[in-house]
């Protein structure tokens, strides 16, 4: 089946750690986009990556890395510098101009810092 | 940056209603998205529509798309409980390369 998987499905991490969130998808779509979403606040767009090993800040990037190796992968590194980590986290993907076609979602990651 | 606004926030209905969703944006778009997310879910596109545009279709959806008021509208006729979910518009972000969103309508459907 096609499709896009994150994984966990929730993630706890404890203060000053670092914790990375997996995202993978076989659906052979170039681009690759991170959104944070918390309660009444919709999306918001932290990275996106248009192409393997390259990728572009969104409007919430401070404390969160992501590298792109693969065309297939896209995981993002919640570092110890994001003072409030605790969200839920969506992964899509989709063809190169996401304007023209729609994008699918994995089913989430909710962290949690404890 | 948020593009998209919807309105109302949360709408509740009975099963059999028809419920209407609207976004409001504020620059010029190619093309407009409506979402939808399942309580804690992913979210699920619906339905594309372009700025030249003005009416889709797509079973019970109906999106209409006003680019002079910079404004789309989505109607959920005869809804279901299985309707119950968060509605999202998306419009072009950076570069036309990127979704922006609004912060959703809730709807509730009671049987």
């Amino acid at each position: 089946d096609g499709g896009i998987t994150q994984s966990p499905k929730y993630l706890f991490r404890k203060e000053g750690q670092n914790v990375t969130l997996s995202c993978e998808q076989n659906l052979n779509h170039d681009a690759m986009y991170w959104y944070r979403q918390d309660p009444g606040q919709g999306l918001r767009l932290i990275y996106y990556s248009q192409i393997v090993n390259d990728f572009q800040k969104g409007d919430i990037a401070e404390g969160y890395s992501v590298s792109r190796e693969k065309k297939e992968s896209f995981p993002l590194t919640v570092t110890s510098a994001q003072k409030n980590p605790t969200a839920f986290y969506l992964c899509a993907s989709s063809g190169r101009l996401v304007m023209n076609t729609e994008a699918f979602f994995g089913q989430g990651t909710r962290l949690t810092v404890v | 940056s948020q593009q998209g606004e919807e309105d109302p926030q949360a709408l509740s209905i009975q099963e059999g209603e028809n419920a209407t969703m609207n976004c409001s944006y504020k620059t010029s778009i190619n093309n407009l998205q409506w979402y939808r997310q399942n309580s804690g879910r992913g979210l699920v596109h619906l339905i594309l529509i372009r700025s030249n545009e003005r009416e889709k279709h797509s079973g019970r959806l109906r999106v209409t798309l006003d680019t002079s008021k910079k404004s789309s509208s989505l109607l959920i006729t005869a809804s279901r409980a299985a309707d119950t979910a968060s509605y999202f518009c998306a419009t072009d972000g950076s570069g036309y390369s990127t979704l922006t969103f609004g912060k959703g309508t809730m709807l509730l459907v009671s049987p």
